[in-house]
């Protein structure tokens, strides 16, 4: 049950896009289309932002997409604004399990 | 609206144990998959277990594995977790979590408590 791997940090000026990646296995990412993102301030509970791999809850802004390519995930911040500076974690079912990245602090610049 | 709120958190000395409870509300609590999910200080979130609409079917991370035991009882809207053998390793805040859709399993967690602390210390 190795943790999902995430760059620890990302950081992009208003109005520019930033790709957060998430690196696991064929038996993780790879296998399934349940991949997930969460957004997390400090303090607060972790928000679902996209799940199964490209969609988005009601709610969540279209500057927020998600892709992934064979064993690899990615979200995509369009347009940043300085309220996307925040924690995020990607997630991913495993058959009997589920694994987390290690999170990505985003830094608006 | 939905809501699921974590109680039972606070100090426990190590090989001691704690019971975390999650009181759900503003849905049909059994047509879900429950989850706990926890967070150390500092760090990043870790799945710990998952249960089954009826309880039938359980997972635990390997962490846990023999030490703690979730459970649930759909006639109180509730969730459980009972941690035994604590170790130093297992202070975090601990999240109760529901999965986003009814009558589906795929672990994406579509609300979440505001979490109860636990720690571990002598």
């Amino acid at each position: 049950q190795s943790a999902l791997t995430q760059p620890p940090s990302a950081s992009g000026s208003p109005g520019q896009s930033v790709t957060i990646s998430c690196t696991g296995t064929s038996s993780d990412v790879g296998g399934y289309n349940y991949v997930s993102w969460y957004q997390q301030y400090p303090g607060k509970a972790p928000k679902l932002i996209i799940y199964e791999v490209t969609k988005r809850p009601s709610g969540v802004p279209d500057r927020f997409s998600g892709s992934k390519s064979g064993n690899t995930a990615s979200l995509t911040v369009s347009g940043l604004q300085a309220e996307d500076e925040a924690d995020y974690y990607c997630s991913s079912y495993a058959g009997s399990n589920n694994l987390f990245g290690g999170g990505t602090k985003l830094t608006v610049l | 609206q939905v809501q699921v709120v974590e109680s039972g958190g606070g100090l426990a000395k190590p090989g001691g144990s704690l019971r975390l409870s999650c009181a759900a509300s503003g849905f049909t609590f059994r047509d879900y998959y429950m989850s706990w999910i926890r967070q150390a200080p500092g760090k990043g979130l870790e799945w710990v277990s998952s249960i089954s609409f009826s309880g039938s079917t359980i997972y635990y991370a390997d962490s846990v594995k023999g030490r703690f035991t979730i459970s649930r009882d759909n006639a109180r809207n509730s969730l459980f977790l009972q941690m035994n053998s604590l170790r130093a390793e297992d202070t975090a805040v601990y999240y109760c979590a529901r999965d986003l859709r009814p009558n589906y399993a795929t672990y994406e967690f579509g609300y979440w408590g505001q979490g109860t602390l636990v720690t571990v210390s002598s």
